[in-house]
This record gives C-alpha cells, sequence and structure tokens, in this order.
C-alpha cells in the first residue's frame, strides 16, 4: 500500500522545546514539501525538497528546518524560535507525471 | 507576488441545490490548476486542469479552466450534506503549489 505517513498525529509541546514532525513516503517522489495551516487559512509553504540533500525555503520557514537524508523521509523540525507554533501541519509529495499532490494525515501541534 | 484567490470564503446553500465556486489566479509560469477537498483532515484531490476550455467531470462536480482570463469554476450540482466541506484550490508554478484560502460550503438538508 502507497502513501505518505506522519507521526504523531497529534503533539503536544513546552514553550522553549524543540520538536520534531516525521513525515516518510514509499511512493517514490522527488519531491516533497511541508505545508502549515491555520484556521481560515490556505496551506502555506513552509520549506520544500526536490531531491535527496537538497531543500528550499518556503514562504514561512522562520523557526522551522528540515533535512532530506533519504528520499522517503522529510522531517521537520519546529524549534523554539517559531513564535506561534500552534497549527495543523500537512506533508506532500508529488508525482511529476500528473502532477497530483498528495498528502499525508496531518500532524496537529499545539503548544501548551 | 504570485497569488491565487478564492472566493466566495463561505457558501451556506441547501441540499439540492448548485452551486458554482471561483478561483483567480496572476502566477509566473502556470503549469497547472488543482481542486482539493478538504473535510476534517487532509486535502483530497478532485481534479487537475492544464488547458483552457476542457470540462473535467466526476460525478456531479465538474471543473474547467479559462487561461486567457485566468480562472477556474467547480460546479457541484444537485448538492448533498456529504458535500459539506473547504474546497481549496492550487496553482502550479516554478514546481511549488500557489494555495488559494479556500471557499467554506455547508449544505443544510
Amino acid at each position: 500500500d502507497g502513501g505518505i505517513t506522519q507521526s504523531p498525529k497529534y503533539l503536544f509541546r513546552k514553550e522553549g522545546q524543540n520538536v520534531t514532525l516525521s513525515c516518510e513516503q514509499n511512493l517514490n517522489h522527488d519531491a516533497m514539501y511541508w505545508y502549515r495551516q491555520d484556521p481560515g487559512q490556505g496551506l502555506r509553504l513552509i520549506y520544500y525538497s526536490q531531491i535527496v540533500n537538497d531543500f528550499q525555503k518556503g514562504d514561512i520557514a522562520e523557526g522551522y528546518s528540515v533535512s532530506r537524508e533519504k528520499k522517503e523521509s522529510f522531517p521537520l523540525t519546529v524549534t523554539s524560535a517559531q513564535k506561534n507554533p500552534t497549527a495543523f501541519y500537512l506533508c506532500a509529495s508529488i508525482d511529476r507525471d500528473y502532477n497530483e499532490q498528495f498528502f499525508g494525515p496531518g500532524t496537529r501541534l499545539t503548544v501548551l | 507576488e504570485d497569488k491565487v484567490v478564492q472566493s466566495p470564503l463561505s457558501l451556506v446553500v441547501h441540499e439540492g441545490d448548485t452551486v458554482t465556486l471561483n478561483c483567480s489566479y496572476e502566477v509566473t509560469n502556470f503549469r497547472s490548476l488543482l481542486w482539493y477537498k478538504q473535510e476534517k483532515k487532509a486535502p483530497t484531490f478532485l481534479f487537475m486542469l492544464t488547458s483552457s476550455g476542457i470540462e473535467k467531470k466526476s460525478g456531479r462536480l465538474s471543473s474547467i479552466l479559462d487561461k486567457k482570463e485566468l480562472f477556474s469554476i467547480l460546479n457541484i450540482t444537485a448538492t448533498q450534506t456529504g458535500d459539506s466541506a473547504v474546497y481549496l484550490c492550487a496553482v502550479e508554478s516554478n514546481y511549488q503549489l500557489i494555495w488559494g484560502a479556500g471557499t467554506k460550503l455547508i449544505i443544510k438538508p
């Protein structure tokens, strides 16, 4: 069964802590993306990666970091520098042949 | 600056009505326009449009793109309560998807 998995589904963090959100895909897609979604807003791009060992900042990269050591994995770290991290985080990968973006189920992060 | 604007932001109709959702865009290097439906979790793919004037259809949903006027519409006929969701439009440009804010559609029984 091919797809994208994200974990955990829900995450609670204390202020000042770094947390890492997992994203794994077995679709053999080269490109992977991290989005943040806030109520009443569209998806905003945090980081994206077109290929292993390479990634670019999106529109709201401040306070976040990523790595892409393997094609299948694109973890996102929310650092203490992110001032308002409570949000729904979606990971996605894209099938270049069909231009369809596949999404993981998302992680809801809440800062206490 | 690239942007995608959806209208209306929210819409409430009764079951059986027909609705039209709008998506206009201004982007460099347009590649495709995509429609997604989002209920409580991750968006699910509906349509991808790349050519003007060719209608894509799936059941009661249909969509068309106008690349001259830079917009797309998503039609839903004979709406059902299960159509209640946020409908998102995205445009691919320079290998990124630029997202609209979405239209929240509520179908009343």
